[in-house]
């Protein structure tokens, strides 16, 4: 079965700063998406960013990229220019890519961010 | 282009009572996933399904617990003789197909 960790219960970072959060998962599949979810006090669950495991090139949108280094089955979330609107909880999720049935997302324990002004 | 809609927002129920959480789906998406966060963690996977099937209920406790998505109208989580430990919130999320799914606002249950 597949695994996702966060190993950053919390982050801090100054507004207008870089901020990294990491996720390793744990896969034998070579065919699957990555994404990073968003949830703000609101409780809704936000899309931030996905990535196709079958495409080399880092997915990127506007403030927010990644770092996906498949061999080592890591998927970091750089936010640039970090907004009090980022703070947030952050979920790294997987998704299988191949099997029919198969499209439940398996999600990290989450990263909490607070952006200090 | 309405998100997804879950109600209601907020749930109480006593030990015992029956809980019942409502999902609509985008316009336009058949594939339902249902979610539940316990505090301070992420979210884990229970059910999928598409119109009137349950693809994957691998995450569904055996007892208790079901999920329905008929031809007509929402997606419903049913939770019969709720405990304590049901107390969570509940996601909803609808896709497509294959791509990343959207989620609802969740429901927050609460049993006293």
């Amino acid at each position: 079965a597949q695994t996702v960790t966060q190993s950053q219960p919390e982050m801090s970072v100054q507004e207008a700063e870089t901020v990294t959060l990491s996720c390793t998962y744990d896969t034998s599949e070579s065919d699957y998406y990555l994404f990073w979810y968003k949830q703000p006090p609101s409780r809704q669950m936000i899309l931030v960013i996905r990535q196709e495991a079958y495409k080399q090139q880092n997915a990127t949108e506007n403030r927010f990229s990644v770092n996906f280094q498949k061999a080592a089955k890591s998927f970091s979330l750089k936010i640039s220019d970090s907004q009090l609107g980022d703070a947030a909880m952050y979920f790294c999720a997987y998704r299988s890519g191949i099997i029919q049935g198969a499209q439940k997302l398996v999600f990290g324990q989450g990263t909490r961010l607070t952006i200090n002004p | 282009n309405a998100g997804v809609m879950q109600n209601p927002r907020h749930l109480v129920r006593r030990r015992g009572q029956e809980a019942r959480l409502r999902c609509s789906p985008m316009k336009g998406h058949s594939h339902v996933y249902w979610y539940r966060q316990l505090p301070e963690e992420g979210l884990k996977f229970m059910v999928y399904l598409q119109k009137e099937n349950i693809i994957d209920e691998s995450g569904m406790p055996k007892e208790r617990f079901s999920a329905e998505f008929p031809k007509e109208g929402p997606s419903i989580l049913r939770i019969q003789q709720v405990v304590r430990g049901d107390s969570a919130a509940y996601f909803c999320a609808s896709s497509p197909e294959f791509i990343g799914a959207f989620f609802g606002q969740g429901t927050r249950l609460t049993v006293v």
